[in-house]
């Protein structure tokens, strides 16, 4: 079973840059039917998506946050990573890394679900 | 984008009781509908996936029901490590989105 590590700083200041990586073992971020994905918990808003990266690097955001955020993901050290740009008060949240299984339904389409999560690592932005 | 509603945002009960939580999305996501269990610092775990479907390791008297837009969680008998926020998140399409939480408390 894969096991997700996030690391960073827990303290950013304001307008600057909030950097994150995702360690993944017991499984690789080039193989099977999932995303690499990023969600935080924010006392007043609950879970909140963020986006993910696919092993392709082909990515999806969040629209709320498309214009400050950037995923990318190290297939050699087996992690990926969460930048966000100018960030304020309301960017101080729990943020967990998190696998997103793609299930393929036949005739039906494709549903997504995040079936592996790390423990959470607490930022706060002041 | 699909909005999801879960209701009540809190809940107070004792251990042995039988627990339902609710979840309304703004537009159909078939069965496309799943629930996570979360507790501080702890990884949150995926319960019921495709609305009904108990994830592996998940126990029995955790069971999920509904289609289209209503959907309900049910805790057979509640267990003292049962007391957790629990959410609802659609699967259907992007952004994924996630119920507002139902904290389930000790009565």
């Amino acid at each position: 079973q894969a096991q997700l590590q996030e690391s960073g700083p827990g303290l950013v200041k304001p307008s600057e840059t909030l950097s994150l990586t995702c360690s993944v073992a017991g499984g690789s971020v080039s193989s099977g039917p999932y995303y690499w994905s990023w969600i935080r918990q924010t006392p007043g808003k609950g879970l909140e998506w963020i986006g993910y990266v696919f092993h392709t690097g082909s990515t999806n955001y969040n629209p709320s946050l498309k214009s400050r955020l950037t995923l990318s993901l190290d297939t050699s050290k087996n992690r990926f990573s969460l930048t966000l740009t100018s960030v304020t008060a309301a960017d101080t949240a729990v943020y967990y890394c998190a696998r997103l299984w793609v299930v393929v339904v036949p005739a039906a389409g494709v549903a997504y679900y995040t079936d592996v999560w790390g423990k959470g690592t607490t930022v706060t932005v002041s | 984008d699909i909005q999801l509603t879960q209701s009540p945002g809190s809940v107070s009960a004792s251990v042995g009781d039988r627990v339902t939580i609710a979840c309304r999305a703004s537009q159909d996501v078939s069965s496309w509908l799943a629930w996570y269990q979360l507790k501080p610092g702890k990884a949150p775990k995926l319960l019921i996936y495709g609305a009904s479907n108990l994830q592996d390791g998940v126990p029995s008297r955790f069971s999920g029901s509904g289609s289209g837009t209503d959907f309900t969680l049910t805790i057979s008998s509640l267990q003292p490590e049962d007391f957790a926020t629990y959410y609802c998140q659609q699967a259907k399409s992007f952004p994924i989105a996630f119920g507002q939480g139902t904290r389930l408390e000790i009565k």
